[in-house]
């Protein structure tokens, strides 16, 4: 089956510093890769998504890159803000099947 | 998108009891799931609910412990039964329409004394 590895598992960087958390998995046939956002005592969030046929995908300060060939996807977080502090998810699946496989999680501090 | 309440969203329940967690999509949706949260881990898949017929189990997870119904495409019901305190954790509902899409519930904390 498909196995999903995330790091780091903690990542503390200064307010308006970039975050990048990096995502790599095992199945070539996975074509859809999300990212969700957990603040605490909340369920996760859907943040951005990429699907196989692109590379990159921005939605203002965060951005996700695939790179198939090597099977690792990332997501960037620029100018960072305090309440970008959470719990982030990476997430594989294939075409077909809506079951994803979760990375392990990277808590994400941002301090002030 | 889809937006998923759960009810009750926290309780502390003794243990040998069983409690039922409730999952409300505002729309229709393919695909419902439930899943385990320790705290501080990820997510761990317990089941797919099918509408209309049993749910899928992971390995792990049985139907007389977790027992599961989903009786139409916006609606789900968890049971955790005879529960002990290592039942202890965050149960989330999610759905997901014709993408791969999926969408959380805010969750619920279950605490078993």
């Amino acid at each position: 089956g498909e196995n999903v590895e995330q790091h780091p598992s903690t990542l503390s960087v200064q307010e308006g510093d970039s975050a990048v958390i990096k995502c790599t998995y095992s199945d070539s046939a996975s074509n859809y890769f999300p990212w969700y956002k957990q603040e605490l005592g909340k369920g996760p969030q859907l943040i951005i998504d990429i699907r196989s046929n692109v590379g990159e995908k921005k939605d203002q300060r965060i951005a996700v890159t695939l790179n198939k060939t090597a099977k690792h996807f990332s997501l960037h977080i620029t100018e960072t803000q305090p309440e970008d502090s959470a719990v982030y998810f990476c997430a594989a699946s294939k075409g077909g099947s809506y079951i994803p496989t979760f990375g392990r999680g990277t808590s994400l501090i941002v301090h002030p | 998108s889809a937006v998923i309440s759960q009810k009750p969203s926290r309780d502390i329940c003794q243990r040998g009891t069983s409690l039922t967690i409730q999952c409300q999509v505002d729309s229709q949706v393919t695909m419902m799931f439930w899943y385990r949260q320790q705290p501080g881990q990820s997510l761990t898949l317990i089941a797919t609910a099918n509408q209309g017929s049993e749910a899928t189990y992971e390995s792990g997870f049985v139907i007389d412990k977790f027992p599961i119904s989903r009786p139409n495409l916006t609606f789900s019901t968890l049971t955790v039964s005879n529960m002990s305190p290592e039942d202890s954790s965050i149960y989330l509902c999610s759905g997901g329409a014709e993408t791969e899409t999926q969408y959380f519930g805010p969750g619920t904390r279950l605490l078993v004394l």
